[in-house]
């Protein structure tokens, strides 16, 4: 089954301890991202990949770290996480191919930083 | 820069009855648009894309939209609601020169009622 997975799917932390979300696919996709949702703001973009070692950031990046040596994984890094990091993150994924542009996302992981 | 609007946060039907989920967009260029739904808990679900050709696109679970360059609209519509409809609906629009990036609207809540 075509699927983008994201670990874990919820999170309670405390600020300044480090972790990461983990985010899979298994559909070959070169494009993936990553994105908040906040109520009232919709989904913001943060950081995405276009391939393999091609990293960019999206509209809030602050905070946040990405890395992609796997074409199949896109973690997201909180170094030193925050309370205004406090969120829904969703994971996407898609192809690169100028007919395919719909994005598949993730469950989604819900992060409280106390 | 490239935007998107809802502007109805909320949006209130009676089964059997259409609705419409308003957007519209800026963009420079011809635009890509999107819809998604997302319901409670869950990861959002690709309904249908606009990409070119005929302005009247059909989607997933009978939804249809229809593009209008002139007043750079995109709303969603269905003929007869379900209450199984009820979620959160969002439009996002890409331009083709602007990589992959989705830019997504603030999100319009559909209510229907039995």
């Amino acid at each position: 089954e075509a699927q983008v997975t994201q670990n874990p799917r919820y999170l309670i932390t405390v600020t300044g301890k480090k972790l990461t979300v983990t985010c899979s696919q298994n559909m070959n996709h070169e494009y993936m991202s990553w994105y908040r949702q906040d109520p009232g703001l919709g989904l913001r973009q943060i950081y995405y990949s276009m391939n393999v070692e091609v990293t960019d950031k999206g509209d809030v990046p602050e905070g946040y770290k990405v890395s992609r040596k796997e074409k199949r994984n896109f973690p997201l890094i909180l170094e030193s996480p925050s309370p205004n990091q406090t969120s829904l993150y969703f994971c996407a994924s898609s192809t690169t191919g100028i007919e395919s542009y719909e994005q598949y996302f993730g469950p989604g992981t819900r992060l409280t930083v106390t | 820069a490239q935007s998107v609007a809802q502007p109805e946060d909320q949006v209130n039907v009676a089964e059997g009855n259409p609705l419409t989920v308003k957007c519209t967009y800026s963009v420079s260029g011809n635009p890509y648009l999107f819809w998604y739904v997302q319901y409670p808990n869950r990861g959002l679900q690709f309904l249908l894309k606009y990409i070119t050709g005929d302005n009247l696109v059909k989607g997933s679970y009978g939804f249809e939209a229809e593009f209008n360059k002139s007043q750079t609209s995109f709303h969603l519509k269905k003929p007869s609601a379900l209450v199984s409809d009820s979620a959160l609906y969002f439009c996002a629009v890409r331009a083709y020169q602007a990589g992959t990036a989705l830019i997504f609207g603030k999100g319009t809540t559909l209510s229907v009622s039995s």
